[in-house]
């Protein structure tokens, strides 16, 4: 079975720039996240989504980020506009979303360099 | 919300040695405790999905110790070999919102041949 796949695997952008970050989860799961990673801060959650609704947008990141999912296999990740503190690997992840304490399963990313 | 603290950010030991990587947290209710392991550009796999009932659960060359008296969770290499080499997250879910997971801010283990 094929995993989480994210592209582009690397982006490199201007700032002001808008920028589309692309996940197809692992089949048949309802469960898709959206998560930053940063060396400082670690990974923060960016959105969620159970059956293809949003279930929680991260507060700190609702102004210029945007995750949408049209359909159960496909989900987007907009930044608009980008900044230089933007710069992160984002990392999408699928789980099956059967209940409590499911296990996720991620990709291996999109690295973004905002200049 | 829950906090989780995790230590050391960085860790180097010989081949053969230990590797010991702790985790705080500060919510009592939380109920389930996931390690996953990174390998540079990789992606994020799981190692061990721990319940809040098993104090002690062994894998293949490590063993996940959970204190929820003390709020603890840690992992154990027992005899780290080169391809250990990564980065290892802890997290965190709490009871009835068992889809979002908390994570510690990783530790990056190096062993030396």
């Amino acid at each position: 079975d094929a995993g989480v796949t994210q592209t582009p695997r690397h982006e490199v952008a201007e700032k002001g720039q808008t920028i589309i970050l692309k996940c197809e989860p692992v089949s048949g799961h309802n469960d898709l996240f959206w998560y930053r990673q940063t060396k400082i801060q670690g990974l923060e959650l960016l959105s969620y989504f159970r059956s293809k609704s949003l279930m929680e947008d991260g507060g700190a990141f609702k102004d210029r980020f945007k995750a949408e999912m049209l359909n159960s296999s496909f989900s987007t990740l907009k930044i608009q506009p980008t900044e230089p503190k933007d710069s992160a690997v984002y990392l999408c992840a699928s789980s099956p979303g059967q209940g409590a304490g499911n296990t996720l399963y991620f990709g291996e990313g999109s690295r973004l360099i905002v200049v | 919300g829950e906090q989780v603290e995790q230590r050391p950010p960085h860790l180097s030991v010989r081949e053969g040695d230990s590797a010991v990587i702790t985790c705080t947290y500060t919510d009592p209710n939380s109920y389930y405790f996931f390690w996953y392991k990174q390998e540079p550009g990789a992606s994020l796999q799981l190692l061990m999905k721990v319940f809040s009932s098993t104090e002690i659960n062994e894998g293949q060359g490590f063993t996940v110790l959970l204190n929820k008296k003390d709020k603890r969770l840690s992992l154990n290499l027992t005899a780290a070999h080169p391809g250990d080499s990564a980065a290892y997250f802890c997290a965190v879910s709490v009871g009835n919102m068992g889809y979002k997971l908390t994570f510690g801010t990783g530790t990056s283990l190096l062993v030396d041949p």
